[in-house]
């Protein structure tokens, strides 16, 4: 059964603090690791990562991925309150019948203070 | 995402009723997917389409049915809803295996 841990499960930083949010995989079959953000709605994608040691970016967040040691950071630098939300890291599946099936970890609770 | 619907927004139902969640998506994906989101559990999946009357389970379609006429609608169907069922239900949509997975705005479902 495939598995994602994220650490921590919250984190409260005031702003300009830079972050980083770890994601852990047990997959059989890995295809990519996907981050999202989620504020009080529908998650929106960020990354999708498949390869080691490439970093994405996207103004002050980046990624990650380590596939020897099975995982991935996400970097918040000069948070902002409005990166408050819950960050979700996913797995997807490539193997038999799982068609992409994405496996979720519980996600990382970020709240920035002003 | 704009190309991607739920309805209705929010439901309360009694136990024992049947219940039919709609998804709509105006983006001629392929790939179709419900998910439900508890607090400590993240997103969970319950079943999947991969094209046209093709559909598989997820990790906990226990109580739950799926159906895809057309490749705009996946619906969900919960035959004789339980208060276990008390969730939020996300649908999303995919081009393919190796695409994201892009979600709609989310149904609030309570049971009483």
């Amino acid at each position: 059964e495939d598995k994602v841990v994220q650490s921590p499960l919250s984190l409260v930083v005031h702003e300009g603090d830079t972050v980083t949010l770890n994601c852990s995989y047990e997959v059989t079959n890995f295809r990519s690791l996907l981050w999202y953000k989620q504020e009080k709605k529908a998650p929106t994608f960020l990354f999708m990562l498949t390869s080691s040691g490439i970093e994405k970016k996207s103004g002050r967040l980046s990624s990650i991925l380590d596939k020897k040691e099975l995982f991935s950071i996400l970097n918040i630098t000069a948070t902002q309150t409005g990166d408050s939300a819950v960050y979700l890291c996913a797995v997807k599946d490539a193997g038999g019948t799982s068609y992409g099936k994405l496996t979720f970890g519980q996600g990382t609770i970020l709240t920035v203070h002003p | 995402d704009a190309g991607i619907t739920q309805s209705p927004r929010h439901k309360v139902t009694e136990t024992g009723t049947p219940v039919t969640l709609r998804c709509h998506q105006t983006e001629n994906h392929r790939y179709m997917y419900w998910y439900r989101q508890d607090p400590g559990h993240g997103l969970r999946l319950i079943h999947y389409s991969y094209g046209v009357k093709d559909t598989d389970k997820g990790e906990v379609s226990d109580g739950y049915s799926v159906s895809r006429s057309k490749t705009e609608d996946f619906l969900l169907t919960l035959e004789s809803a339980t208060s276990s069922q008390t969730s939020v239900y996300f649908c999303a949509m995919g081009r393919g295996v190796e695409d994201t997975q892009y979600f709609g705005p989310g149904t609030r479902l309570t049971v009483l």
